[in-house]
């Protein structure tokens, strides 16, 4: 059964703790992304990568730092730096990054801050 | 309707009639869009795409109509049911227009009334 997975659905942070996110896929995509939804806006793009090892930084990538060993994982951490993390973290993924193409979502992660 | 903007408008229909949704995309260069849905809670589920070469795309209950001219994309849902509750968003892209590709409205609520 072919998707992306995100781990944990919760996780609880407290202050001045860093906390990783985790996120796999098995659709054998090139493309692996990460962003931050808050209540009422849209999706804001943190990281994304392109290829593995290899990633570029979203349009507010301050406080969060991501790695791309393998192809299949994507996991993203949320450092003491960022003064504000309490959201819901969306990961996905596509196949080909240059092409404009569908991205396809896993079902989250809600971060809150203890 | 939404524009990729500030608001969260909300469309209520009653269960059983056709919903509507609106979205206005900015880049005029965009040619690749979507429509994705939201249950809350959820990670955003693909419904249907378009590309800039057609102004209309059928799915099982969904069209997406586009009106490049005034850059307007639109998502209609026949005999809209309990289940289709959720907030819809639409997303433009380029094709080969890099990883980071993909700009994300901030949604239509629709509820569905019994």
């Amino acid at each position: 059964d072919g998707g992306i997975t995100q781990s944990p659905k919760y996780l609880f942070r407290k202050e001045g703790q860093n906390v990783t996110l985790s996120c796999e896929q098995n659709l054998n995509h090139d493309a692996m992304y990460w962003y931050r939804q808050d209540p009422g806006q849209g999706l804001r793009l943190i990281y994304y990568s392109q290829i593995v090892n290899d990633f570029q930084k979203g349009d507010i990538a301050e406080g969060y730092s991501v790695s791309r060993e393998k192809k299949e994982s994507f996991p993203l951490t949320v450092t003491s730096a960022q003064k504000n993390p309490t959201a819901f973290y969306l990961c996905a993924s596509s196949i080909d990054p240059g092409e404009g193409e569908t991205q396809y979502f896993g079902p989250g992660t809600r971060l809150l801050v203890l | 309707g939404e524009s990729v903007g500030l608001h969260l408008p909300t469309l209520s229909v009653q269960e059983g009639d056709n919903s509507i949704i609106n979205c206005a995309y900015s880049n005029s260069a965009s040619d690749y869009f979507i429509w994705y849905k939201q249950e809350s809670g959820k990670g955003p589920q693909f419904i249907i795409d378009i590309r800039s070469n057609m102004d209309k795309r059928q799915g099982q209950r969904v069209t997406v109509l586009l009106n490049k001219t005034v850059k307007h994309l639109s998502l209609q849902i026949a005999a809209t049911q309990p289940g289709d509750s959720a907030v819809y968003f639409c997303a433009e892209g380029i094709s080969g227009g890099g990883a980071d590709g993909l700009t994300f409205g901030k949604g239509t609520h629709l509820i569905i009334q019994p």
